[in-house]
C-alpha cells in the first residue's frame, strides 16, 4: 500500500499567519498519461465529517477560499493556509486515489 | 442538495455482524461510485472500501478484506457494508462517502455523511 506521511502532526499560528501542511508518499502518485497527480486534500472539523477542499493536488473545490492552496508533484505535496483564520481551526488529512486501494495521510491539527 | 445519512450502526459483540446502510439523494446515485471510511475513536481516517456506480468492482481494504462486504441498491439509493466477524479494532465511526465519479478504482470523495457510530465490545 502507498503510505502518506504528513508533517508537522500538529501546528499552532496566530491569526493571519501562514500555515504550511506537507504530505509525503511513500512512491509517486503522478501520472504522466494525463498529466495529473491523485492527491486531495480533507479538513475535518470536531464532530463533522471531513469535507473535500483540493482534488488531483491543486484544484480547489468550489466555495473553498482562495487563501487554500494545494501544490507538489510526484511524492511531495504541499497544503498552505495564506492567512489562518479561526474558522481554519481544524484537522487537515491528504489521500492519495492512485491506487485501488485508497489511503490517508495521519492528519496535521492547525490551532490558534 | 446532496446528503447522506447512515445507519445501522450500534454495540455489537467480538465476532458479531452488523449491516450498515447509507441513504443517498440529491443526485443522480446510479451514476457515482459509492465508498466507505472509518474513523477509530480520537484516531485518523481510514479508507474501507468502495463500489462501482453499477455495483462491479468492488474494493476492500486488507484489514477488512474477506470479512466485510460491500453492495448497493441504485433502486433505493442506497449503499450498504455487511460486517462479519467483527473485531474491537473495527469500533469506529464509519463515514458513507460519494465519489467524485463512476469507477471504484481512482477516486476522491466529494461529499461525507455525518457518520455512524459501530462499537465492538464484550
Amino acid at each position: 500500500d502507498i503510505v502518506l506521511t504528513q508533517s508537522p502532526d500538529s501546528l499552532a499560528l496566530s491569526l493571519g499567519e501562514r500555515a504550511t501542511i506537507n504530505c509525503k508518499s511513500s512512491q509517486s502518485i503522478f501520472y504522466s498519461l494525463n498529466n495529473k497527480n491523485y492527491l486531495a486534500w480533507y479538513q475535518q472539523k470536531p464532530g463533522q465529517p471531513p469535507k473535500l477542499l483540493i482534488s488531483w493536488a491543486s484544484t480547489r473545490e468550489s466555495g473553498v477560499p482562495d487563501r487554500f492552496t494545494g501544490s507538489g508533484s510526484g511524492t511531495d505535496f504541499t497544503l498552505t493556509i495564506s492567512s489562518l483564520q479561526a474558522e481554519d481551526v481544524a484537522v487537515y488529512y491528504c489521500q492519495q486515489y492512485s491506487s485501488l486501494l485508497s489511503t490517508f495521510g495521519q492528519g496535521t491539527r492547525v490551532e490558534i | 442538495e446532496v446528503q447522506l445519512v447512515e445507519s445501522g450502526g450500534g454495540l455489537i459483540p467480538p465476532g458479531g455482524s452488523l449491516r450498515l446502510s447509507c441513504t443517498a439523494s440529491g443526485f443522480r446515485f446510479r451514476s457515482y461510485a459509492m465508498s466507505w471510511v472509518r474513523q477509530a475513536p480520537g484516531k485518523g481516517l481510514q479508507w474501507v472500501s468502495i463500489i462501482s456506480s453499477g455495483g462491479h468492482a468492488p474494493h476492500y481494504a486488507d484489514s477488512v478484506e474477506g470479512r466485510f462486504t460491500i453492495s448497493r441498491d441504485n433502486s433505493e439509493n442506497t449503499v450498504f457494508l455487511q460486517m462479519n466477524a467483527l473485531r474491537v479494532e473495527d469500533t469506529a465511526r464509519y463515514f458513507c462517502a460519494k465519489g467524485y465519479s463512476d469507477s471504484s478504482g481512482y477516486s476522491y470523495f466529494d461529499h461525507w455523511g455525518p457518520g455512524i457510530q459501530v462499537t465492538v465490545s464484550s
